[in-house]
């Protein structure tokens, strides 16, 4: 069964500092996929992006950031110099050989930037 | 373009009565998804649609869940029916078409807050 944890569940930083998000994953596919979605106030969810178990080259996007590690199956995602609409649940998922669109979520951290 | 389109946003009702959310997936799209999310589950994905077709309905929770894809542009998921345990945020998504194994991005609707008393 794959499974995707997010321990932090709530994380509050002042802002214009960096924060990271954890991700560990679980499954015995050897093709899958990671992605980060963000989820604000408003609700729905925004995809941010995917990684390919071939791929694990780290990303960088503006203040955005992703280390994927295949060794501690671990995906996770920094925020530099984090802005107050930064905040929101942000949710790490997995998908695997059941097919790319069928997606696991972590349970979401929620991040708090604070003026 | 208008994104994924759901009706009702809010939806109150009472313990043993019907319950049809209703999605309008983007112009173009040919994958539909049904998710719901509680405090206590996350975000779960009841069941999937591509070309209308629902290809994975393995999250549906029980009998009293059932989702229709009758074209393109229209979706619904009907609880009948309703009991307290179900009350939830619902959401729709749709994506490009692709593959099996090409992923491209969902976009999600905002939502379906349900509530069963």
């Amino acid at each position: 069964a794959q499974k995707v944890t997010q321990a932090q569940t709530e994380i509050s930083v002042v802002e214009k500092e960096d924060v990271t998000l954890d991700c560990v994953y679980e499954t015995r596919d050897t093709t899958y996929y990671l992605f980060w979605y963000k989820q604000p106030p408003s609700g729905e969810l925004v995809f941010l992006i995917r990684r390919n178990s071939f791929d694990e080259q780290n990303e960088i996007s503006g203040r955005y950031s992703w280390n994927f590690q295949k060794s501690t199956s671990s995906f996770n995602f920094t925020i530099t110099a984090s802005q107050v609409v930064d905040s929101a649940v942000y949710f790490c998922a997995l998908s695997g050989a059941e097919g790319a669109q069928k997606l696991v979520f972590g349970q979401g951290t929620r991040l708090t930037i604070n003026p | 373009d208008a994104g994924v389109i759901q009706s009702p946003r809010h939806e109150v009702t009472e313990m043993g009565q019907e319950v049809t959310l209703r999605c309008k997936p983007i112009s173009g799209h040919d994958y539909l998804f049904w998710y719901r999310q509680t405090m206590m589950r996350g975000l779960e994905l009841l069941i999937y649609f591509n070309n209308n077709v629902p290809i994975d309905d393995s999250g549906m929770p029980e009998d009293r869940f059932s989702a229709k894809m009758p074209n393109a542009s229209f979706s619904t998921l009907k609880i009948q029916p309703s009991e307290p345990r179900d009350s939830a945020v619902y959401f729709c998504a749709s994506s490009f078409p692709g593959d099996f194994w090409d992923y491209n991005e969902q976009f999600f609707g905002p939502g379906t807050r349900l509530t069963v008393l």
